[in-house]
């Protein structure tokens, strides 16, 4: 079956430490992968784009991975701060027409 | 630019009811979407449209009707509202279809049907 996995509901951290959040999928051939953040009570914004032949790509303290063998993107925030705390959802476009499949979110929160 | 506007915030209907959630966006954006969002589960794209005149379904389209006759607008029917269909939903745009390009999210609608 096709699902998209992100590795946990919740993640706690340090001020200052870097977060590192998840995003599996089985099944799928995607062209390119997003990362969104969600803040309660608020629609997803996004953040980054991914494309399958980009290994890395970074935006400020954000960096994202795609490893299109291991099937799993990777989400990192460097010197995370408390108003980084918030849900991240990733997103991946499962026909390149914008058929868009979500995961299920993780929620972080940095604690000061 | 207003961007992704939806109105209204917050609705209840009662079983059987019918009610049309409304999205426009102001950025001249081809490509419009709706999705609803149930705790756990995630974001779930309902129906979208690639542009003026032509809608298709997504992963989870029974229940809702669409249409989109112009660009800006894309209403969102809900002909007989039903108890599982109590949840948030998001309008989203962006520029073209199959562009690898953003979505821009509306503020959401909440819905409880009782």
């Amino acid at each position: 079956s096709q699902k998209i996995e992100q590795n946990s509901e919740a993640l706690n951290i340090q001020e200052g430490k870097t977060a590192t959040l998840t995003c599996n999928y089985t099944n799928y051939s995607p062209a390119y992968l997003q990362w969104y953040r969600q803040d309660p009570g608020r629609g997803p914004v996004f953040l980054l784009l991914i494309r399958e032949n980009e290994k890395e790509k970074r935006k400020e303290r954000l960096k994202v991975t795609f490893d299109t063998t291991l099937k799993q993107s990777l989400f990192h925030i460097t010197a995370s701060q408390p108003a980084d705390s918030a849900t991240y959802l990733c997103a991946l476009d499962i026909r390149n027409n914008n058929d868009m499949r979500f995961g299920a979110g993780t929620r972080l929160t940095v604690k000061p | 630019n207003a961007g992704v506007t939806q109105t209204p915030k917050f609705q209840v209907l009662k079983t059987g009811q019918s009610m049309t959630l409304q999205c426009a966006q102001d950025m001249n954006h081809e490509y419009m979407s709706w999705y609803r969002q149930d705790p756990g589960m995630g974001l779930r794209l309902i129906h979208y449209s690639v542009g003026a005149g032509i809608t298709d379904q997504g992963e989870v389209p029974n229940g809702y009707n669409v249409s989109r006759s112009t660009t800006e607008d894309f209403p969102l029917r809900l002909l007989s509202a039903a108890p599982s269909q109590t949840s948030v939903y998001f309008c989203a745009s962006s520029y073209s279809q199959g562009v690898q390009e953003t979505q821009y999210f509306g503020p959401g609608t909440r819905l409880l049907v009782l």
